[in-house]
Formats: C-alpha cells, sequence, structure tokens
C-alpha cells in the first residue's frame, strides 16, 4: 500500500494568514494527488485532483502544488469557513489512501 | 446534479453481515466514467477507503478488510451497496459512498458523497 503522510497534524491561524499544509507519499505518485476539506459531522468536499487543480466551485485561495512524493496545499488567505479539517489521498494505485488528516483552527 | 444517499441500519450485532445501500440520483451508474466507491471513518479517526466497483468492469477491495467486503450494482434501482462479514466492534464508524472520476488517462478525485451513515456494531 502507499502511505500518505501530512504535517503539521494541527495548527492555529487567524483570519487572512496564509497557511501550508504538507503530504507525502511513500512512493511516487506522479500527480494522482486530491485534496479535501471535511468540517464536523459533514461528509469530505473534494477541493483539488491531479495535486493542482481547482474542482469546479472551489475558491481560488486553495493552491495545490508537487508532484513525485511531495505535495503542498496552500491556502492564501485563511476565511472563517475554512477552519476544518484537510485529506490528502492518493489516486495512483489501490487501495487508495488518505493521509492522517491537518486540522486547522482559530488561533 | 447527481446526489448519492447511503441507508442502513444503524445497529449490527457482532458477527452478523452490515449491508448498506448507496442510491445515485441525477444521475446512472451505467453512464460510465466513475468508480462508485466505499469510504469509512471510525469514530474521531481519519478516513478508511473500503473499495470500489466499475459498471461493467472492476472491483477492489482494501486487504486490510480480510476479504470480508462485498461491492456490487443493482441497475434496475440505480444503486450500489455494500456487503460487510462477520463485523466486530472496530467496524463501528460513519459509511460514506462517493463517487470518484475516472477517463482512459486520468483520475479526478472522490467529487461527489453521501452524507454519511452512522454504524454501530453492538449486541
Amino acid at each position: 500500500d502507499i502511505q500518505m503522510t501530512q504535517s503539521p497534524s494541527s495548527l492555529s491561524a487567524s483570519v487572512g494568514d496564509r497557511v501550508t499544509i504538507t503530504c507525502r507519499a511513500s512512493q511516487s505518485i506522479t500527480t494522482y494527488l486530491n485534496w479535501y476539506q471535511q468540517k464536523p459531522g459533514k461528509a469530505p468536499k473534494l477541493l483539488i485532483y491531479s495535486a493542482s487543480t481547482l474542482q469546479g466551485g472551489v475558491p481560488s485561495r486553495f493552491i495545490g502544488s508537487g508532484s513525485g512524493t511531495d505535495f503542498t496545499l496552500t491556502i492564501s488567505s485563511l476565511q472563517p469557513e475554512d477552519f476544518a479539517t484537510y485529506y490528502c489521498q492518493q489516486s495512483y494505485g489501490t487501495p487508495r489512501t488518505f493521509g492522517p488528516g491537518t486540522k486547522v483552527d482559530i488561533k | 446534479q447527481v446526489q448519492l444517499q447511503e441507508s442502513g441500519p444503524g445497529l449490527v450485532k457482532p458477527s452478523q453481515t452490515l449491508f448498506l445501500t448507496c442510491t445515485v440520483s441525477g444521475g446512472s451508474i451505467p453512464s460510465g466514467g466513475y468508480y462508485w466507491t466505499w469510504i469509512r471513518q471510525l469514530p474521531g479517526k481519519g478516513l478508511e477507503w473500503i473499495g470500489y466497483i466499475y459498471y461493467g468492469g472492476s472491483i477492489y477491495y482494501n486487504p486490510s478488510l480480510q476479504s470480508r467486503a462485498t461491492i456490487s450494482i443493482d441497475t434496475s434501482k440505480n444503486q450500489f451497496s455494500l456487503n460487510l462479514s462477520s463485523v466486530t466492534a472496530a467496524d463501528t464508524a460513519v459509511y460514506y459512498c462517493a463517487r470518484e472520476g475516472r477517463s482512459r488517462v486520468s483520475y479526478y478525485g472522490m467529487d461527489v458523497w453521501g452524507q454519511g451513515t452512522t454504524v454501530t456494531v453492538s449486541s
């Protein structure tokens, strides 16, 4: 299985801050990397697929980058509705695997 | 707008089989282009991919489930289902159905999810 790790596991930030979350795969997954946002009691929401392609309707402040084994999700200016947990997930192979999540909360 | 809705029992006894259904509305499973997927989230934990089915093609399960999972499609109802046998308390989780977009050249993430259904395994 391809193992996914994320850092940090949690962070505190203020509205307007630039936030960066890192995801690493245990082997190269080229750009088969997706990012999701999950709020408490809700299903995850797809933000970015193929490492850097913004899903329709997702604000442009969400930026994905990377290839191979190292990926980044950046929120350029944190908004109140962005406080949530973020997961990366690889679709290079099966079983599909998710990172452990990064919780973004209010400083 | 495609929507997914899970249904099934909220409580299952240990050693029994869990059966969940995902009803697809606003789209047709046989139209192709998607993996129909089951994911679960253990209490307070991250996301675990259970498996997917592609209409007329492949089915894949997470080996971590040790062959207990079966996913199938009922085209007459435009539904897909999950059977999970020999459940234990460790299978207590929120179960989600989702669709993952695919083409011959790429995959596009899980873009539509059901709201999730909570399953508790307890006697």
